[in-house]
């Protein structure tokens, strides 16, 4: 198993610009779950999944959206992106709530 | 909401034990999980407790919990320059899949 993947590694958008972050896991995961993580604190929750076709807010929604057509799959869009979203963004998945095996991450730079 | 919090910062020298604290709020969370962040990759799970357990020991790792003082520890047996990295308590926020994060503890293993 390739366990849970990110891509980009690495990106820097402009202001305004839009990109979207993909997450793909091959466990059969249920729960997926998309943070951010600020230099210096801990993670956030964006938006999580509890399976394809459900999703719903975490704490720090505002800004982003998400998708969840398959159960492999959990792309976060980024719209209109803004320095405060400059970031490192970690997607996690696992097969019950008690469990998150997390990918790893993607940095983000808002110039 | 729940909060967790940590200290930010802890030196020891190879060979010592390491502890790590942490405290959360929620006296009805379920679990509560110990993570490891080295630079620039994701975060690995290194172990959890269950909140019916006290005591969970793991090779080098042995994990305390106080429930009366909502208090998680993480113990590391003679640490290594490897363990140096950051380590995140979190809580499983109850009744929801949500995780909540501590903001994270620097260990520095000096040898």
């Amino acid at each position: 198993n390739a366990g849970v993947t990110q891509t980009p590694k690495f990106r820097i958008l402009k202001i305004g610009q839009s990109m979207t972050l993909q997450c793909a896991q091959d466990m059969n995961h249920n729960y997926m779950y998309w943070y951010r993580q600020d230099p210096g604190m801990g993670l956030k929750l964006i938006y999580y999944s509890v399976g394809a076709g459900i999703t719903d807010k975490g704490e720090v929604p505002n800004g982003y959206n998400v998708s969840r057509s398959t159960t492999e799959d959990f792309p976060l869009r980024l719209e209109l992106a803004a320095p405060s979203q400059t970031s490192v963004y970690f997607c996690a998945s696992g097969r019950e709530r008690s469990e998150q095996f997390f990918g790893p991450g993607t940095r983000l730079t808002v110039l | 909401g729940e909060d967790v919090e940590q200290s930010l910062f802890l030196s020891v020298r190879e060979g010592d034990s390491s502890v790590i604290n942490c405290t959360y709020t929620d006296s009805s969370s379920t679990y509560l999980y110990w993570y490891k962040q080295e630079p620039g990759a994701g975060l690995q799970l290194l172990t959890y407790i269950f909140s019916n357990m006290d005591m969970k020991q793991d090779q080098r790792l042995t994990v305390l919990l106080n429930k009366k003082d909502k208090h998680l520890s993480l113990r590391i047996a003679d640490t290594q320059t490897g363990d140096s990295a950051i380590y995140f308590c979190a809580v499983l926020n109850t009744g929801f899949q949500k995780l909540v994060f501590g903001t994270g503890t620097r260990l520095l293993v000096s040898p």
